[in-house]
């Protein structure tokens, strides 16, 4: 099935340390992004790439950081930078026709 | 600045009514996209729409697009609780803007 995998589904960060959240797709979409969404509100864009080996800064950008050396995949580090990191991450690609974002099911960042 | 808005952002309405919610933006834009997000979960795709006038329908959701206005309604017929969820418009320009959601709960 085609489709956008994010792992690990629940993470947990101890202060000071980096994560780094996964997101794969096998949709053969050249866009991929990152959101972050904090209870109740809307979704915030926090990195975005239109091919590979390149992306760009979203709105949020600050304590966190991309690679883009595959297609396929399009990892989110979570740096000790960012101080409050707890809230529900979401990566997504679209297709250029329709412009349509499929999303992954989500990570959930918390701190100990 | 680049603006989304969506009204009302909480929606309480008993099973069997209709209602309508708004989508107001602040820039041209090509595209315009309806998501529906259940607790929890991540977001899936109800509409696209393209063109000013458009409208589409599935089910008992129907979304309109007029882009003199800049303006997207998703109108809900004859609601029922499996409905209940958060549902948001989102702009696409150079990027993706998505609206702050509305919150719906339908009444059994």
């Amino acid at each position: 099935d085609g489709g956008i995998t994010q792992s690990p589904k629940y993470l947990f960060r101890k202060e000071g340390q980096n994560v780094t959240l996964s997101c794969e797709q096998n949709l053969n979409h050249d866009a991929m992004y990152w959101y972050r969404q904090d209870p109740g509100q809307g979704l915030r864009l926090i990195y975005y790439s239109q091919i590979v080996n390149d992306f760009q800064k979203g709105d949020i950008a600050e304590g966190y950081s991309v690679s883009r050396e595959k297609k396929e995949s399009f990892p989110l580090t979570v740096t000790s930078a960012q101080k409050n990191p707890t809230a529900f991450y979401l990566c997504a690609s679209s297709n250029p026709e329709g412009g349509i974002q499929y999303f992954g099911a989500g990570t959930r960042l918390s701190v100990l | 600045e680049l603006k989304v808005e969506q009204n009302p952002l909480f929606l309480s309405m008993q099973e069997g009514k209709n209602y309508t919610i708004y989508c107001n933006y602040s820039t041209t834009s090509d595209r315009l996209y309806w998501y529906r997000q259940d607790p929890g979960k991540s977001l899936e795709s109800l509409f696209v729409l393209l063109s000013n006038g458009a409208v589409k329908q599935e089910g008992r959701l129907m979304a309109s697009l007029d882009t003199k206005a800049r303006l997207s309604t998703l109108h809900i017929t004859a609601a029922v609780h499996d409905l209940s969820a958060t549902y948001f418009c989102a702009l696409r320009t150079y990027k993706y803007i998505f609206g702050t959601g509305t919150r719906l709960k339908v009444l059994a």
